[in-house]
């Protein structure tokens, strides 16, 4: 079973801190994405990644950035974390290779606060 | 541009009815569609998904859904309802690129007995 663990369940940062989110999968997949979730939006899409030091804005990448330096690590970085960052993040990972049906694989999610 | 539709934020049903979620999309592209659940406390874990091949598609916990082109249509269904199965749904589409996939806003299903 593929595995994808976020590093931590709960987060709670002052404004301006820059925050790490950091993300593992265990299946050697090559694409890794960052979702984010809110009551009443469903999952916006952050950044995705589909190779190692390869990355593409999604629907919502203002204030937020990424990097993967190992296939199996996918880090989200909030520069300077805003009140309105405050959401649940959801990190996932997908076989890759091009144009592919495979879903996506979700780790559990982080629950940011910013106060 | 691809999009998804879920009608209706919240369904509630009694234990044992039928379970309809609705999901409509919209693509530019043939598209491959899936259902997603979301127990409270958890990530997002796939019911089924439709990319080719059979329109009437079986997933995990005795859930199905029908892809129907001409609606643009593929709703998720469930004969009898448990109330494990009060959670959030989540209907998505790949996008145009197929890198990634768009989801809809969700669905609240309640279950009572």
């Amino acid at each position: 079973d593929v595995k994808v663990t976020q590093s931590s369940r709960y987060l709670v940062k002052r404004t301006g801190e820059k925050v790490f989110l950091e993300c593992v999968q265990d299946m050697d997949h090559e694409n890794m994405f960052w979702y984010r979730q809110d009551p009443g939006l469903g999952l916006r899409l952050i950044y995705f990644s589909y190779d190692v030091k390869m990355k593409e804005k999604g629907d919502i990448p203002e204030g937020y950035s990424v990097s993967r330096e190992k296939k199996e690590r996918f880090s989200l970085i909030l520069e300077s974390a805003s009140t309105n960052q405050t959401s649940m993040y959801l990190c996932a990972s997908s076989l890759g290779g091009g144009r592919d049906n495979s879903p996506l694989h979700f780790g559990n999610g982080t629950r940011l606060t910013v106060t | 541009a691809q999009s998804v539709t879920q009608l209706g934020s919240h369904v509630s049903v009694s234990e044992g009815a039928l379970v309809l979620l609705r999901c409509n999309y919209s693509s530019s592209v043939p598209p491959y569609l899936f259902w997603y659940v979301q127990y409270p406390n958890q990530g997002l874990q796939l019911l089924l998904k439709y990319t080719t091949g059979a329109t009437l598609v079986k997933g995990i916990n005795g859930f199905e859904a029908e892809f129907k082109k001409s609606e643009t249509s593929f709703h998720l269904t469930k004969p009898s309802a448990h109330m494990s199965d009060a959670a959030e749904y989540f209907c998505a589409v790949r996008n145009q690129a197929g890198t990634a996939l768009i989801f809809g806003k969700g669905t609240t299903l309640s279950v009572s007995s």
